[in-house]
Parts: C-alpha cells; structure tokens; sequence
C-alpha cells in the first residue's frame, strides 16, 4: 500500500527565515513519481515539482529546493529565505501503478504561516 | 491559469439533493481524475477515466458516479447527499493514462459544494 506522511502541521516562520517541509512515503513499486503542490488561501493547487523514482539528484528552482534521498524514502521541500507570498498549504503526493493506476495520494499537508 | 475549467464554482444544496459537477480538461489530455478535498479526509483519489473509460476508482462513495463523454468533459454526480460530503472537489487532467511514462496532472480551479 501506498502513504504519504507530512509530520509537520503547521509551520510559522519570520520572513526570511529559510524553512524545510518534511515528506516521508511508503510505496511497494519501484517506479514511482513524487510531487509537492502549493495550496495558496485562494484554494487552487499549484504543481511545484515532480521526481522519478530513478532521478535522485536534489533540484533546486529559484528559491525553492528539493531533496530526494531513497534510503529514507523521504523528499523534503526546503524554502531559502521565506517570504509572506510562500503562505499557503503545501501537499507532497506519490503516484505509482497501484490498483489506482497512477493517481495522487496526497499527504495531509503541511501549514506554513511566513510573517513579516 | 491550467487550462483546465470546473464549473460551477461554488454550490449550495440541501442534504438528500443531487448535483452535477462539470469538468472540461486541457485541450489533447484524454485522462481526467477527480478528487475530494474535506476536513476530515484531506485531499483524496475519487475516479479516473480515460478516453471515455473508466480506469481506476479511489474512495468514491457509491452514491456518487462519473462519466467522461466523447468531447473528453467530465462530470462527477453526486447524489442522496449528506452535510459530510461537503468539500472542495477538483478534477485533474493528464494526457495518458497510468503507465511508465507519467505525466503530470494539471488541476482545474475546484467546485466548492456546501451541503445544508
């Protein structure tokens, strides 16, 4: 079976600050697909990032770093230098070709209040 | 802006009432998935249909049903209803169905549904 864990509810931070979602996940297949969305307070979810089972190497866009380690089953999200915009609930979700045939199972996401 | 449009936006109904959610996916996608987004459950898997076929169901309550026509919408039929079905639902569009070479699902705006 299939799980995504985001232990983290809720998370404040002070602008600037740099800060790290946590995202471990539970899959039998070896061919899985890991993403992060972004839930602003408008309510659409946003696509961030997805990574392949294969492709361990970290990626990093802008601001905003991943980190994709196998041997903990974990891919963490890591926000440099938070902003007030970075607000929003952040979801991690696994897909894999499980008796839902690729479909997201989401984690329950993670809270992140950025404040002035 | 995904390209992909539900309508309508919010909706309003009282408990034992039916209502109908409409999908249009990104021009080319053929899959489209829906999902439930609620308080008590978070964000999960509810069907997938793909080039008009049904392909995977989730945790989809027997009281509701979907279908895909053959301009690729989808709507998602929600019947008997109950003050706990009220949630966000979204649906999600992709270009192929589950297989090795995954693609990402972009997320229309959501439809809010308010059972009273």
């Amino acid at each position: 079976a299939q799980k995504v864990t985001q232990a983290q509810t809720e998370i404040s931070v002070v602008e600037k600050e740099d800060v790290t979602l946590d995202c471990v996940y539970e899959t039998r297949d070896t061919t899985y697909y890991l993403f992060w969305y972004k839930q602003p307070p408008s309510g659409e979810l946003v696509f961030l990032i997805r990574r392949n089972s294969f492709d361990e190497q970290n990626e990093i866009s802008g601001r905003y770093s991943w980190n994709f380690q196998k041997s903990t089953s974990s891919f963490n999200f890591t926000i440099t230098a938070s902003q007030v915009v970075d607000s929003a609930v952040y979801f991690c979700a696994l897909s894999d070709n499980s008796n839902s045939g690729y479909a997201l199972n989401f984690g329950k996401g993670t809270s992140l209040l950025v404040t002035p | 802006d995904s390209g992909v449009t539900q309508t309508p936006k919010h909706l309003i109904t009282a408990t034992g009432q039916r209502v109908t959610l409409r999908c249009s996916p990104r021009s080319g996608d053929l899959s489209v998935y829906w999902y439930q987004q609620s308080l008590d459950q978070g964000l999960q898997f509810l069907i997938h249909y793909y080039n008009g076929e049904e392909r995977a169901k989730g945790n989809i309550l027997e009281r509701f049903s979907a279908q895909q026509f053959p301009d690729l919408h989808s709507e998602l039929n929600l019947s008997s209803l109950e003050l706990g079905d009220s949630a966000l639902y979204f649906c999600a569009s992709s270009v192929v169905t589950g297989s090795s070479s995954y693609n990402e699902q972009f997320f229309g705006p959501g439809t809010r549904l308010t059972v009273l």
